[in-house]
């Protein structure tokens, strides 16, 4: 049971490149995230999946696109990377809890990435 | 939406003293409120929570309170100890969303 797993942990790209971050659990959780977090700004919600099939905007989803493959899986691309994309990157699931809400996450290991 | 402020963003103490972090929400159908603790390099990990329908939840040394009239909730740590050292953040959901909104922060140190 490995829990949230994230790939890459680290990438450097270049001003327009594209990348895919990927994202899989194994815990059979309905909802996925994507949450970016920059120096004194805490975890700021990019985009999600409530369920397969489903996605929605976060706070800050410019320059992002997300794809929900299946249940576990869960990517986030940048079509055109910029140095304000420059942050860590964090994939995290969660079941709902039975009528009561989302219950807290569990976070992948994070994927740091630089463009420059 | 969500607004989660979080105060202070920075703590210092000394060993076994006390600690304390507070957060306050903005939307009144926020019910779900759990606290999460990120290690250095490390990926944040939920260390407590509570829900609207109880006032206080403690746990060994934690303890989260929360006055949903007054709309804020704090996170206290007691007989701190080195290892408590690491960066603490503080969250809202509300019922009908799926997503949990974050405070900043807060980095905690603590000295031998």
């Amino acid at each position: 049971n490995a829990g949230v797993t994230q790939t890459p942990k680290f990438q450097v790209l270049k001003t327009g490149q594209s990348m895919t971050l990927q994202c899989a659990q194994d815990m059979n959780h309905n909802s996925m995230y994507w949450y970016r977090q920059d120096p004194g700004m805490g975890l700021r919600l990019i985009y999600y999946s409530a369920s397969e099939g489903t996605t929605d905007k976060g706070e800050v989803p410019n320059g992002y696109n997300v794809s929900r493959l299946n249940k576990r899986e869960f990517s986030l691309r940048l079509e055109s990377a910029a140095p304000s994309q420059t942050s860590v990157y964090f994939c995290a699931s969660s079941a709902p809890g039975a009528g009561q809400g989302v219950y807290g996450y569990t976070f992948g290991s994070g994927t740091r990435l630089t463009v420059v | 939406g969500e607004n989660v402020e979080q105060h202070p963003s920075t703590l210092s103490v000394q060993e076994g003293d006390s600690a304390v972090i507070k957060c306050t929400y903005s939307d009144s159908a926020s019910n779900y409120f759990p606290w999460y603790k990120q290690e250095l390099g490390k990926r944040p990990q939920l260390i407590i929570d509570i829900r609207s329908n109880v006032g206080e939840k403690k746990d060994q040394r934690i303890a989260v309170t929360l006055n949903k009239t007054a709309k804020h909730f704090s996170l206290h740590i007691t007989e701190t100890q080195p290892e408590d050292s690491a960066v603490y953040f503080c969250a809202a959901s509300p019922y009908e969303y799926s997503t949990l909104t974050f405070g900043k922060g807060t980095m905690l140190l603590v000295s031998p």
